[in-house]
């Protein structure tokens, strides 16, 4: 079966602008995460939704949401980038049942602000 | 609040041998999950093994297994007869385990990563 998509792979802006990524999980899996991984910070998590109202948010400013649709697709939005907002934003899905089996990742979307 | 801590920035092994990565977390929970991942240069986080804390008997996948001390807070990977396609970061990483009223998934805290490079 196909894996977690996340469209685009690979994405530049300009300081100020805002972004949005999107992320296709698993069929079947109802929770999505969005982590961001940098090289100062490590892997960080963003938010997680599930059957589409977000559970659980981590440390980040407002400027960074997501919302989740209906047939679980989610997308991350970020406005009035900064140059600190470069980044390799994972997102990952699992089934979100009782049963946990760890999530499943996709390959990222690579994010260079300038 | 977890705290998961990977003490190896690098290692390198030659072909077939064996290497351990080290992983130390810190949590007040009794019931939790912990998971290693593997980040090869393509980016993608691949499970490789994910360990229940209430089991006490150790995973293992094929190569991979870990020894698991709930008491003393330590989880490490041992890789047997490694190959060069396991070359990649590898991450551990703690869950906490969710209620069973409870939907969703818990995130996902995770070490700094040890980069492990196999030499032809």
């Amino acid at each position: 079966k196909a894996g977690v998509t996340q469209t685009p792979r690979y994405l530049i802006k300009t300081r100020g602008q805002q972004v949005t990524l999107s992320c296709s999980p698993i069929s079947g899996h109802r929770s999505v995460s969005w982590y961001q991984q940098t090289p100062g910070q490590g892997l960080q998590f963003l938010f997680e939704y599930f059957s589409e109202t977000q559970r659980n948010k981590g440390n980040f400013p407002g400027r960074f949401s997501g919302r989740q649709f209906s047939n679980s697709r989610s997308e991350m939005n970020v406005s009035t980038l900064e140059l600190g907002d470069s980044a390799l934003y994972l997102c990952a899905s699992s089934l979100g049942s009782y049963a946990n089996y760890g999530y499943t990742f996709g390959s990222g979307t690579r994010l260079t602000v300038v | 609040a977890q705290t998961v801590t990977q003490s190896q920035p690098e290692m390198s092994v030659q072909e077939a041998e064996t290497v351990t990565l080290s992983c130390t977390y810190d949590t007040s929970e009794n019931n939790y999950y912990l998971f290693w991942y593997k980040q090869p240069p393509s980016r993608q986080m691949i499970l490789v093994i994910r360990q229940e804390a209430y089991k006490q008997q150790n995973a293992t996948e094929n190569r991979f297994s870990v020894n698991f001390q709930k008491a003393a807070k330590s989880f490490s990977l041992k890789i047997s007869d490694s190959q060069l396609g396991d070359t990649a970061m590898y991450f551990c990483a703690f869950m906490k385990h969710k209620g069973i009223s409870n939907f969703g998934n818990e995130k996902l805290t995770f070490g700094t990563g040890t980069r492990l490079t196999i030499i032809p």
